[in-house]
């Protein structure tokens, strides 16, 4: 049972590239959301997906492009990274609703220079 | 928006001290999550409180849901070396809001020293 796969679980970004952080899960829940983890700020929470077709902001959305075409995937797309966005993420799923505990990923570690 | 906050930001015990973890929360919660991060690693779930003045144990670990279900704390007695780690609370508002985002406490991060 894998779980929630992320990958990469490193990267070197230059300023202005893009790219995508990939999340899957294969235990069929509804509920996905992408953190960020910094020194000292604890799990900021980016976008989270209610269901396929569905997702909304969190706390700093800005930068971050998500989608929903399935129930397994929930890709995060740097549109044009900053050295700002240099950080640790972290994709988690939870049952239908939101309820119950949250799965973590293994994270990605992403530096933009 | 929601917030959580979470004290002490760091916490260094000496192995057999005693350690604990407070979350505090403005508006009503649904419930309430802990989470343990050991160093490099991802959090992991350790317990859900629903109820007002819910108290829930696991081993060494003793979690309380407040009476007015606007705070929290994790007790650890006697601290090992395996308790290293960065502790979160996390928590979803009462329903009529967003209940699905899951928002997370700055964390406490546990030392001990052998």
């Amino acid at each position: 049972n894998a779980g929630v796969t992320q990958t990469p679980k490193f990267q070197v970004l230059k300023t202005g590239q893009s790219m995508t952080l990939q999340c899957a899960q294969d235990m069929n829940h509804e509920y996905m959301s992408w953190y960020r983890q910094d020194p000292g700020m604890g799990l900021r929470l980016i976008h989270y997906s209610v269901g396929a077709g569905i997702t909304d902001q969190g706390e700093v959305p800005n930068g971050y492009n998500v989608s929903r075409s399935t129930t397994e995937d929930f890709p995060l797309r740097l549109l044009s990274a900053a050295p700002s966005q240099t950080s640790v993420y972290f994709c988690a799923s939870s049952l239908t609703g939101g309820r119950g505990e949250a799965f973590f990923g293994q994270g990605t570690r992403l530096t933009v220079v | 928006g929601q917030q959580v906050m979470q004290i002490p930001q760091y916490q260094h015990v000496q192995e057999g001290e005693d350690f604990t973890t407070y979350c505090n929360s403005s508006t009503t919660l649904s419930n309430i999550q802990w989470y343990k991060q050991r160093p490099g690693g991802h959090p992991v779930f350790l317990i859900q409180l629903v109820k007002s003045g819910e108290v829930k144990k696991q081993k060494r670990l003793t979690f309380q849901f407040g009476e007015a279900k606007k705070n929290s704390s994790l007790h650890i007695t006697a601290t090992q070396t395996t308790d290293v780690g960065t502790y979160f609370c996390a928590s979803r508002p009462v329903r009529g809001g967003s209940n699905y985002k899951l928002t997370f406490g700055k964390g406490t991060l546990l030392t001990v020293n052998p």
